[in-house]
This record gives structure tokens, sequence and C-alpha cells, in this order.
């Protein structure tokens, strides 16, 4: 049973064009989390979530929208897509509270997409 | 801005041999560090975390972390082919409004050769 999971696996779509991605976790988590990885395979963090707030890398482009219609669930829209936006996206989820585990990120198998 | 830095590699290391992989993280509040192996088209997994100052051995890993200098390492013993993946190493830059957001570095990638 899988823990963290996004669909579609790869995305293929023309520049301009609007699209979604999802994710779903069945771990419970309180928190979830977008990241991208480029071709240089650098994993940056988009956006955190909880039921609580939304934090937002403030490079990331407003294009880049995260909706969560419940705690299990966030997932990514992206408007007017262009060619830089072609990477992995992962999403991913945690445990946010006290003690020795912060941090610690389940990954679900990503997203390649591709704009053309 | 937080950084974490990690040679790119590839490292490359005889089957059986101990690999040697090194981060440096410039913020100084982190609290908690992460070593991730991810395969070519997979996703990140998370094999190591360690929070206090010293070493922490889960069988063939070891991760050893010193605050002082703000440097953090994964020793891996009898290297296998199997264990070839590039690794992230992970430190938590702790947000106070909401949830924890990893700071990855860019990976180091390690080929264990037969």
């Amino acid at each position: 049973d899988t823990a963290v999971s996004q669909t579609p696996k790869y995305l293929v779509t023309q520049m301009g064009n609007d699209k979604s991605i999802k994710c779903e976790q069945n771990l419970g988590h309180d928190t979830m989390y977008w990241y991208k990885q480029d071709s240089k395979k650098f994993l940056k963090i988009m956006f955190s979530y909880n039921n609580k707030e939304l934090i937002i890398n403030e490079t990331v482009p407003n294009r880049f929208s995260p909706k969560s219609p419940d705690k299990a669930h966030l997932n990514l829209h992206i408007n007017s897509l262009e060619l830089g936006d072609s990477a992995v996206y992962f999403c991913a989820s945690s445990q946010v509270g006290q003690g020795a585990f912060l941090g610690e990120a389940f990954f679900g198998q990503g997203t390649r997409l591709t704009v053309v | 801005q937080k950084e974490v830095e990690q040679n790119s590699g590839p490292l490359s290391v005889p089957e059986g041999a101990i690999a040697s992989l090194n981060c440096t993280y410039s913020d100084r509040v982190s609290q908690s560090f992460f070593w991730y192996r991810q395969y070519s088209g997979k996703s990140p997994e998370l094999i190591m975390s360690i929070y206090s100052n010293g070493d922490k051995e889960d069988g063939r890993f070891t991760a050893q972390l010193n605050k002082a200098s703000q440097y953090v390492s994964l020793l891996i013993r009898d290297s296998q082919p199997s264990d070839s993946a590039t690794y992230l190493c992970a430190v938590n830059e702790k947000n106070n409004n909401a949830g924890n957001m990893l700071t990855f570095g860019g990976g180091t990638r390690l080929m264990v050769k037969p």
C-alpha cells in the first residue's frame, strides 16, 4: 500500500497549457510538500502546507498554486506552462511535532513534466 | 540564504571499501540532519537521520554530526554495487509557522565498482 502517491507519473504538454498533479498520502501526516528536481538533480522546496498555513518558497512563480481539499491531499496546479517548468515534481509528507523526528519526509514516486 | 553543500562527485569506490560522503551547511540553528538515497529515476528514500553531535550507526551506515563545524557525513562500510546512487544531504530548516522545510544539498553520486 503506497504511502505517498502522485499522479500522473509522466506528463507531456504544450507551452501555455494549464495542468495539475495530484498527491495523496495515507500516513496520517499533517504536513505535505511539493519539491521540484531540475535536470541537475537539485531538489528545491516549493511549498509546505498543513491545515493551518501555507508556506511558499518566494522563488516560486505565482503560476504555481497548491490546492488541498483535505489533510491527505495536496494537488499542484500550474498555469501557463513554460519550457523552464520541465522537471520532476515530488510530493512529500511528514509529521510535524515535538521530539527527535522533526523533518523526516516521505516522498511520492515523482511526476516527470515535459513542456514542449 | 541557507545552503547545504555537497561534492557532486562521482565518488568511485571498489566493492567492499568504505565510502565517505560529506556535507556542510550554513545555518547554525539547524536542528535535524538527514541522508537520503536516490536511485536514478526514483524518489528520495530516507536512510539515516541524526540530531546530536557524534556518531549514529545503523547497519553498514554511520552518520556523523559536528555542529560546531557545521558538518555532517555518511560512511558506508563494505560498499556494494547496489549502493550506487545519489546521496542527498538534507537539513531541517524549521519554520515556526508551519511545517519543517528540508533544505537539500545537490547530492553526491556514488559509484561502487565490482
